[in-house]
């Protein structure tokens, strides 16, 4: 079973725009909530995260908005840059001692000059 | 400040050789984790130590993988007989032990292929 979901594997963004990727999970027994991004050939690298007693936390260009109801996270890039062309993954932590991360499949994001 | 480093970075073994994977954490992190990640997919855990006690490795897909980080802090990643649906990325994380949340910051990964 799936717990975290990305349904769209890839998305195109003018540069300057705003780009909004998305993450659904099925589990209310997350604390924390993260976004990493990929480059190729490249581990993930972190970039923002947020507590499940948040709906909104905010770095820079980044934004991450979290819906408990409908068990829904995103992230929002403003303004989108070419250097923000990756794959992002999205990832939860269960709030009961475990460590791990359970992680999205992963939605390429391409700038578009 | 260095982070966190896997050698090799690409390992090449024939279907039924034995590997061995090693991670060099970010000093002084005391949690570490291992990952695999498939071809189009997200990582997927598959242990987690904190110093060196082994706190859950509920991720080894089999008793052919093995882990362990003797003196709480490089690691190494074995995996026995070896066997073509092993082929992926195997990526290493770390992290602080500190008063709240802390992300965990990964390395580049080891690209396993067995032929």
């Amino acid at each position: 079973d799936q717990q975290v979901k990305q349904n769209s594997p890839s998305l195109s963004v003018q540069e300057g725009r705003i780009s909004i990727l998305n993450c659904d999970y099925t589990n209310s027994m997350f604390d924390y909530f993260l976004w990493y991004k990929k480059y190729p050939a490249e581990g993930p690298t972190f970039l923002i995260s947020i507590s499940s007693i948040k709906d909104k936390n905010e770095d820079g260009r980044f934004t991450v908005f979290l819906n408990k109801s409908a068990k829904h996270l995103s992230l929002h890039i403003v303004p989108s840059q070419p250097g923000d062309s990756a794959v992002y993954f999205c990832a939860v932590r269960h709030f009961q001692g475990a460590q791990k991360l359970v992680f999205g499949q992963g939605t390429r994001l391409t700038i578009n000059p | 400040g260095a982070g966190v480093s896997q050698s090799p970075r690409y390992k090449v073994a024939k279907r039924g050789q034995d590997v061995a994977l090693r991670c060099d954490p970010i000093s002084g992190h005391v949690s570490l984790f291992w990952y695999q990640q498939a071809l189009g997919q997200g990582p997927e855990f598959l242990t987690y130590f904190q110093n060196e006690a082994q706190l859950d490795k509920s991720g080894l897909p089999s008793d052919r993988f093995f882990a362990e980080r003797p003196e709480g802090s490089v690691s190494t990643l074995k995996i026995q007989r070896t066997q073509q649906e092993d082929s992926a990325v195997y990526l290493c994380a770390s992290s602080d032990l500190g008063l709240g949340f802390q992300p965990q910051h990964f390395g580049d990964g080891t690209r396993l292929s067995i032929l």
